[in-house]
């Protein structure tokens, strides 16, 4: 499968614990997207790099969210201190640099539950 | 603020019929429009998308109308099927940026 993978499928945890999140995008992608999905709502934006340069953020990052992508191949997104409010889908997509339009390619999304 | 908006939020139509979504979005930067559809569990696939340099795009069942001048377009399923029950959701984006997407529409084709 040569698709965006993403790892686990599914966390449940306890409020006040950290988990960390896997995206491996598709081979040779450059560029790598975070969102956040809750239920009923469109994917919202948290932060995107370009290689491994993490390029912009958005204001749902908050502090306790940390993202990296180290070798500019796959990434992480961290979050310390999970609150309640933390429980979605988090989302990973790709898409190759010098694409004018801007396609993007998703994973299967990590659910995540705070207890 | 939301910078795409959609309707309906759901939508019912019989096997055959003409399913039709519609997107709006206020700033004129935006350059590239798709629609995406979304099972349960699964993450969002592009469907089709747009550049605002043509009115409209076809591919098979599914075309997109666009109107840049009232900064509009929909989504046009005919022919709608069972199988097309999945919630979809507009985007708009500017070159090599994030994606804004639209609350989403649940699609119900009833057989």
């Amino acid at each position: 499968d040569t698709g965006v993978s993403q790892d686990p499928r599914h966390k449940i945890t306890k409020r006040g614990q950290n988990v960390t999140f896997r995206c491996d995008p598709i081979s040779e992608h450059n560029r790598l997207y975070w969102y956040r999905q809750t239920l009923g709502q469109g994917p919202e934006f948290l932060t995107y790099f370009q290689n491994e340069a993490q390029l912009e953020k958005s204001r749902l990052l908050s502090d306790r969210f940390s993202a990296e992508r180290p070798k500019g191949s796959f990434s992480t997104l961290e979050i310390q201190r999970t609150e309640q409010g933390d429980s979605a889908m988090y989302l990973c997509a790709s898409s190759p640099t010098g694409n004018s339009y801007n396609e993007q390619f998703f994973g299967p999304g990590t659910r995540l539950t705070v207890l | 603020q939301q910078q795409v908006k959609q309707s309906p939020q759901s939508l019912i139509v019989q096997k055959g019929g003409i399913s039709i979504i519609n997107c709006a979005y206020e700033n004129t930067a935006f350059d590239y429009f798709p629609w995406y559809q979304q099972f349960p569990g699964k993450g969002p696939a592009l469907l089709i998308a747009i550049r605002p340099d043509v009115s409209e795009k076809k591919e098979g069942r599914f075309t997109i109308s666009f109107n840049k001048s009232a900064k509009q377009f929909s989504l046009h399923i005919m022919d709608s099927q069972p199988g097309d029950s999945a919630t979809y959701f507009c985007a708009a984006a500017r070159p090599g940026n994030q994606f804004y997407f639209g609350t989403g529409t649940s699609l119900t084709v009833i057989p």
